[in-house]
């Protein structure tokens, strides 16, 4: 069964510095792989997905992620952290059984300090 | 309006009442979905629907009750809730295909009393 795990529930980094939340999934089929974010009192919004094509996905607001499959892994990262980052970012597996669902992990929680 | 919207936004309900949640999808997907957000757990999927029939139920209580009238909006009504449901309610809908992006509407926070 395909699952995610998110290491580490709350990450804190200063203003300017690297960004890195960290992705594991276990699938038994080549996976699709997404990260979302979501603001405080909002849903959940597409950062980037990962769909078999460049294993290096480019997302919006300046994240990117790497499909590493020798690692099982699909870490979100950013280069230069901004105030506005601030928020809860779920990376999820999608499964295909009739329909299409989304496994997600349990999420973490980023404050970026001025 | 554009995108998934969800009303209301914000539900206070005692344990006695009735009340629906209202989705509705701007985007010609033919899937949708409801989803529980609480505190101390993740994200947990309730309801899918494919091109209006139910396809998952996650072992969801009969106090939820799920509707899809069509592809366009979804309806989960609420009776006879507890405490412990209070949460945040969220809608999405995709293509049924996969690598599909699930979007998401704003999401309807319940509180139980």
């Amino acid at each position: 069964a395909q699952s995610v795990t998110q290491l580490g529930s709350h990450v804190s980094v200063s203003e300017g510095a690297l960004v890195l939340l960290r992705c594991n999934y276990s699938s038994s089929v080549p996976p699709y792989l997404f990260w979302y974010v979501q603001y405080p009192n909002q849903g959940l919004q597409l950062l980037l997905k990962y769909t078999s094509a460049a294993t290096l996905v480019k997302g919006i607001n300046g994240f990117e992620a790497e499909f590493k499959k020798s690692e099982t892994s699909f870490h979100l990262t950013k280069p230069s952290a901004h105030m506005s980052d601030a928020a809860e970012y779920f990376c999820a597996v999608s499964v295909i059984q009739g329909a299409q669902k989304l496994v997600f992990g349990q999420g973490t929680r980023l404050t970026i300090n001025p | 309006e554009t995108g998934v919207t969800q009303t209301p936004r914000h539900l206070v309900m005692g344990m006695t009442n009735k009340k629906s949640l209202k989705c509705e999808q701007h985007l010609g997907h033919n899937a949708m979905y409801w989803y529980k957000q609480s505190a101390k757990k993740p994200l947990e999927l309730m309801f899918v629907y494919n091109f209006k029939e139910q396809t998952e139920n996650n072992s969801v209580p009969s106090r939820f009750s799920p509707e899809c009238p069509n592809s366009s909006h979804l309806f989960l009504h609420l009776h006879t809730l507890q405490p412990e449901d209070s949460a945040l309610y969220l809608c999405a809908s995709s293509q049924d295909k996969g690598g599909e992006t699930q979007y998401f509407g704003p999401g309807t926070r319940l509180l139980v009393l």
